[in-house]
């Protein structure tokens, strides 16, 4: 079983739409969780972390359920530029970040 | 403001040849470094990580190896290429702790 694990998608909506990624891990002693986004043939960026509270920066909103080992990603409104691969990512507590395989979005006009 | 500088961009390299790819970190002091593989239409791969100068553990033994001669410089090498060495490299660092990692802009290596 893979440590993180994503739908790897693609998604494909039109623009305006909300769109949810979801992410299991399986290393209960994970602290840490990131969402990273990737376009094509380019280097992943930090999109936002996730904390135990739940947490929104504009028209994204993370949320993470420990009990579940679950993690989300809501994108409300989606925007053209919106289209990337959106990475979920868990801090294995050993100094490395493990990253899923990655989950398609493709937003149409 | 901290930066990571990662080179050569995009490289062509015959079977057999040697490799070495660099990464440097400007603007922090003892960060963690990282080296990350990506092959075609697949994750994210960890091969190596650094705590510190010389300080090297390998995630995956394969053909490659990784140094860090300087606290601020991680490189990547290999004495014979091989055509499954062929991917997308990322350079990464973070301070320690709970923050995210910063990637540089990644080397794409084809092995011909």
């Amino acid at each position: 079983r893979k440590e993180v694990e994503q739908d790897p998608g693609p998604f494909n909506v039109p623009e305006g739409a909300t769109v949810a990624f979801n992410c299991t891990y399986s290393n209960s002693a994970s602290q840490s969780f990131f969402w990273y986004r990737q376009d094509c043939r380019k280097e992943p960026k930090l999109l936002m972390s996730v904390y135990s509270s739940g947490n929104e920066d504009g028209r994204f909103t993370a949320q993470l359920n420990r009990a579940s080992q679950y993690i989300s990603l809501l994108i409300r409104d989606s925007k053209l530029s919106d289209s990337a691969t959106y990475l979920c990512v868990a801090d294995n507590q050993g100094g490395k970040l493990i990253f899923g395989q990655g989950t398609e979005l493709s937003v149409k006009p | 403001s901290q930066t990571i500088h990662q080179w050569p961009a995009t490289l062509v390299q015959p079977v057999g040849s040697p490799l070495s790819l660099e990464c440097t970190v400007e603007g922090t002091s003892n960060p963690n470094l990282y080296w990350y593989r990506q092959a075609a239409g697949r994750g994210l791969q960890l091969l190596f990580y650094s705590v510190g100068i010389g300080q090297i553990s390998s995630e995956v033994p394969q053909n490659l190896s990784a140094s860090r001669p300087q606290d601020r410089q991680f490189i990547l090498s290999s004495k014979k290429l091989l055509l499954s060495d062929s991917g997308f490299y990322l350079c990464a660092w973070r301070v320690s702790g709970v923050t995210g990692y910063t990637f540089g802009s990644g080397t794409r290596l084809t092995v011909v």
